[in-house]
């Protein structure tokens, strides 16, 4: 099955610097990647997703990067803002069947200081 | 609120009790997928439905849980004779089968603790 791992698992900038978060995966037939913001006590909130056919992708502060290759992806968040202080999971997952379940990595405590 | 809901949001059991949680899914989404997170952790798949059929079950998901989505529309999740191991969050996720669409959207979870 599919294995996920994440780096680092807590990262600390300061506001408006930029953060990045890395993940890899095992399977190469994973197609599509998508990451998720929890706030403390919350429902995981997906923030952007990336699949297999392309290699980046953009919306506002945040990207996303893929390297199909190495196997590889991570996040990008520009600008960092207090607001953006939460745990952030990858995920990667493939079709199998029917079915999409998702693989997620062990998350990353981003806290932005003011 | 049209989002995905759990019911309910906390529940305390004693140890060999049973307990059941809901799902309520976005309400044009066919696919509903239970996921067990612990504290530190990502979510881990528990199980999926394709409207009322229960396509795949992880092998984490041990005889004592079952789930049913009996209408394909909402979903429960029990837990007979329930262990201290049990003690997580579970979330419930719904997608969209057509287009091509992959995203999950999921629910605020209920927070099982077995005392």
């Amino acid at each position: 099955g599919e294995n996920v791992e994440q780096h680092p698992s807590t990262l600390s900038v300061q506001e408006g610097d930029s953060a990045v978060i890395k993940c890899t995966y095992s399977d190469s037939a994973s197609n599509y990647f998508p990451w998720y913001k929890q706030e403390l006590g919350k429902r995981p909130q997906l923030i952007i997703d990336i699949r297999s056919n392309v290699g980046e992708k953009k919306d506002q502060r945040i990207a996303v990067t893929l390297n199909k290759t190495a196997k590889h992806f991570s996040l990008h968040i520009t600008e960092t803002q207090p607001e953006d202080s939460a745990v952030y999971f990858c995920a990667a997952t493939m079709k199998s069947g029917s079915a999409r379940q998702l693989t997620f990595g062990s998350g990353t405590q981003l806290t932005v200081l003011p | 609120d049209t989002g995905v809901s759990q019911d309910p949001r906390h529940k305390i059991t004693k140890r060999g009790q049973n307990v059941t949680f809901r799902c309520d899914p976005i309400s044009e989404h066919n696919r509903l997928y239970w996921y067990r997170q612990t504290l530190g952790q990502g979510p881990e798949f528990l199980t999926y439905f394709q409207n009322e059929a229960q396509l795949e079950k992880s092998r984490l998901l041990s005889d004592r849980f079952s789930a049913e989505r009996p209408k394909g529309s909402f979903s429960t999740l029990e837990i007979q004779r329930t262990e201290q191991g049990d003690s997580a969050m579970y979330l419930c996720a719904s997608s969209l089968a057509s287009g091509g669409a992959f995203e999950q959207y999921f629910g605020p979870g209920t927070r099982l603790t077995v005392t």
